[in-house]
């Protein structure tokens, strides 16, 4: 069967300082990968997909990047953070050619101070 | 590109009483619609998904129901229980490109009264 794991769990960080959260999905093989950001009470905003190594396609433009450096380790990073960029950060994925559903990772939970 | 728009955005039922949730979506080439359910400080869930050949499915106290003709498709909880309490979202599948891209619903806060 298939599992996601996502680290850190949480993450206390300062304006200012950078980031680096990773994702990686076991069970599958080619996954299409996708970052989403939630703040709170908020929605689901998707912030980067992948359906390949080095293949990244951005939603949205902001002072976050992503890598996927393995089939099945998806890296979402920031030179320097902001206080917005406070929330919970979830990694997903579905099956490559044309899976449609999603499966979320348990999350990262950050507070930029 | 696709557009959802889920109603209402907070839902308060009594425990055994019966809960909607309703999405419409504007991409008349969508063709899969999954619900996922999020409890406080989790992931998201699935907890059930309709293609677009199918107009009613159900899995025990959980309907989905879709109306291809409007482009809305509705949740359906019955006999709702407190743990029932959560966030639910609703989300399309535009089939373009193999990207997988779920579009989804802005999300409704369903409470329980015990």
């Amino acid at each position: 069967s298939q599992t996601i794991h996502q680290w850190p769990a949480t993450l206390v960080q300062p304006v200012g300082s950078p980031l680096s959260l990773e994702c990686t999905v076991e069970g599958t093989s080619n996954p299409n990968l996708y970052w989403y950001r939630q703040a709170a009470g908020r929605g689901l905003q998707l912030l980067f997909y992948s359906v390949g190594i080095g293949q990244i396609s951005s939603e949205v433009p902001q002072n976050l990047s992503a890598s996927r450096p393995q089939d099945r380790q998806f890296i979402l990073s920031s030179k320097k953070l902001l206080l917005s960029d406070s929330g919970f950060y979830l990694c997903a994925w579905s099956r490559g050619q044309g899976g449609e559903t999603q499966y979320f990772g348990p999350g990262t939970r950050l507070l930029v101070l | 590109g696709e557009n959802v728009e889920q109603h209402p955005s907070t839902l308060s039922v009594q425990e055994g009483d019966s809960a909607v949730i309703k999405c419409t979506y504007s991409d008349s080439a969508s063709n899969y619609f999954p619900w996922y359910k999020q409890e406080l400080g989790k992931r998201p869930q699935l907890i059930i998904d309709i293609r677009s050949n199918v107009g009613e499915k159900k899995d025990q106290r959980i309907a989905v129901t879709l109306n291809k003709t409007a482009k809305h498709f509705s949740l359906h909880i019955t006999e709702t229980q407190p743990e029932d309490s959560a966030v639910y979202f609703c989300a399309a599948y535009p089939p373009s490109g193999n990207t997988g891209k779920l579009i989804f619903g802005q999300g409704t806060t369903l409470q329980v009264k015990p």
